[in-house]
């Protein structure tokens, strides 16, 4: 069974700062992963995700991923960030074996300063 | 486009009653609906599958009995807490997974509803 580890649970930023938000999975085969944002009270809301080819997959809001299947990292990166990036983030892993249920990290909470 | 609402966004229930939540797929057909619930804090839990025609299936430590769960239609899944009491407020998440494509397991997730049982 695959689990997801999201490596920082909480990452404190300054506005315009790059930030990076880590993920790494565990399975022996092949895997979809996504990465969702969710803002206080509300659903989740999905940034982006890799299904197969380029490994880097760029996401809205300026936000990007890069799939390294020898690491089963999938880590998010923005090179930018702004106050309204404050958010929870959740990393999610789907496959086969799992009738492609999605499998949650922990979340990781992103705080902007100004 | 896959726009999934749910209703209520908020509700209050006295303990001992039942609070029905609807899940709705807005612009595309879900074979598979879930249900999640998610405490402060934390992540989201999956508390059940439900696919349209069928009996849904439940995760494991969580009461069939007291979270019944109906998927009526292609684009309809209700979750009905019964007999609620205040462990069971929290925040109640449903997703569906459209039809079309090869699976991927990607979910297209509702706004969410509050519950809080007093």
């Amino acid at each position: 069974a695959q689990s997801v580890t999201q490596l920082d649970s909480q990452v404190p930023v300054f506005e315009e700062a790059p930030v990076e938000l880590r993920c790494n999975y565990s399975s022996s085969v092949s895997v979809y992963l996504f990465w969702y944002v969710q803002y206080p009270n509300q659903g989740l809301q999905l940034l982006l995700k890799y299904l197969s080819g380029s490994t880097l997959v760029k996401g809205i809001n300026g936000f990007e991923a890069e799939f390294n299947k020898s690491q089963t990292s999938f880590h998010l990166r923005k090179p930018s960030v702004h106050i309204s990036d404050t958010a929870e983030y959740f990393c999610a892993v789907s496959e086969r074996s799992n009738d492609y249920k999605l499998s949650f990290g922990a979340g990781t909470t992103v705080t902007v300063r100004a | 486009g896959a726009v999934v609402s749910q209703h209520p966004s908020w509700v209050i229930c006295k303990s001992g009653t039942s609070v029905k939540i609807e899940c709705r797929s807005l612009d595309f057909q879900a074979t598979t609906m879930f249900w999640y619930r998610q405490f402060p804090k934390q992540s989201l839990m999956l508390m059940a599958t439900s696919n349209e025609g069928s009996k849904a299936t439940y995760e494991q430590g969580v009461e069939k009995d007291k979270f019944l769960i109906n998927h009526a239609s292609l684009t309809l899944s209700t979750l009905t807490v019964t007999s609620a009491h205040p462990e069971d407020s929290s925040f109640y998440i449903c997703s569906a997974r459209s039809v079309q494509g090869p699976p991927t397991g990607e979910q297209y997730f509702g706004p969410g509803t509050r519950l809080t049982v007093t």
